[in-house]
């Protein structure tokens, strides 16, 4: 199952709406898990089973979707939101994840 | 606190082996799933590999099938990387991660180490 990601870059600004996009090529049900990772830090998870939020993650972070199409959407971005997001699938043993979206202001 | 804490990444030439540790503190450590994930440099992330926490049903990607053999030690709360024929396009720092639950073979990771960086170079 491959994911794929758009855009694979972006550029908006503080306090935009920004949504990035994650497709799988197979249905993967609910399996999803959005990462967070920002400049030189380890990635961190922020969303998970496609729409939960990681416990301390900022509302303004939410995902949705099921099956092969999902979204990960970004309220109002803000500075420290400045990074590279990743989803990753999780139904089937090969963890795949996507090729990312780095976000810029 | 949960903690992981990579260690064994060098610098190496192509063809040779290694082994990178990853030692685990601040959960049940024996009731959970532990995956490897690599990033090359400037790359994206990639998954390597999974060892349930039985060591049973051991999984890899296939860049590293047959290279690659993950194992773990519950008695030392450690999962370890054994890497044999290494390329230059292993190249990469190396992640272990821990699924969200437990008794969970497949699921998101919650829990990440700092990494460590294996270089290899001819």
């Amino acid at each position: 199952i491959q994911m794929t990601q758009s855009p694979s870059s972006l550029s908006a600004s503080v306090g935009d709406r920004v949504t990035i996009t994650c497709r799988a090529s197979q249905d993967i049900g609910n399996h999803l898990a959005w990462y967070q990772q920002t400049p030189g830090k380890v990635p961190k998870v922020l969303i998970y089973a496609a729409s939960t939020l990681q416990s301390g993650v900022p509302s303004r972070f939410s995902g949705s979707g099921s099956g092969t199409d999902f979204t990960l959407t970004i309220s109002s971005l803000q500075p420290e939101d400045v990074a590279t997001y990743y989803c990753q699938k999780y139904n089937s043993a090969l963890l795949t994840f996507g090729g990312g979206t780095r976000v810029e202001i | 606190e949960v903690q992981m804490v990579e260690s064994g990444g060098v610098a190496l030439q192509p063809g040779e082996s290694l082994r990178l540790s990853c030692a685990a503190s601040g959960f049940n450590f024996n009731k959970y799933t532990i995956n490897w994930v690599r990033q090359a440099p400037g790359k994206g992330l990639e998954w390597i590999s999974f060892i349930t926490w039985d060591g049973g049903a051991p999984y890899y990607a296939d860049s590293v099938k047959g290279r690659f053999t993950i194992s773990r030690d519950n008695s030392r709360n450690s999962v370890y990387l054994q890497m044999n024929s290494l390329r230059a396009e292993d190249t990469a720092v190396y992640y272990c991660t821990k699924v969200r639950e437990e008794w969970l073979v497949l699921g998101d990771f919650d829990s990440w180490g700092q990494g460590t960086q294996v270089t290899v170079s001819s």
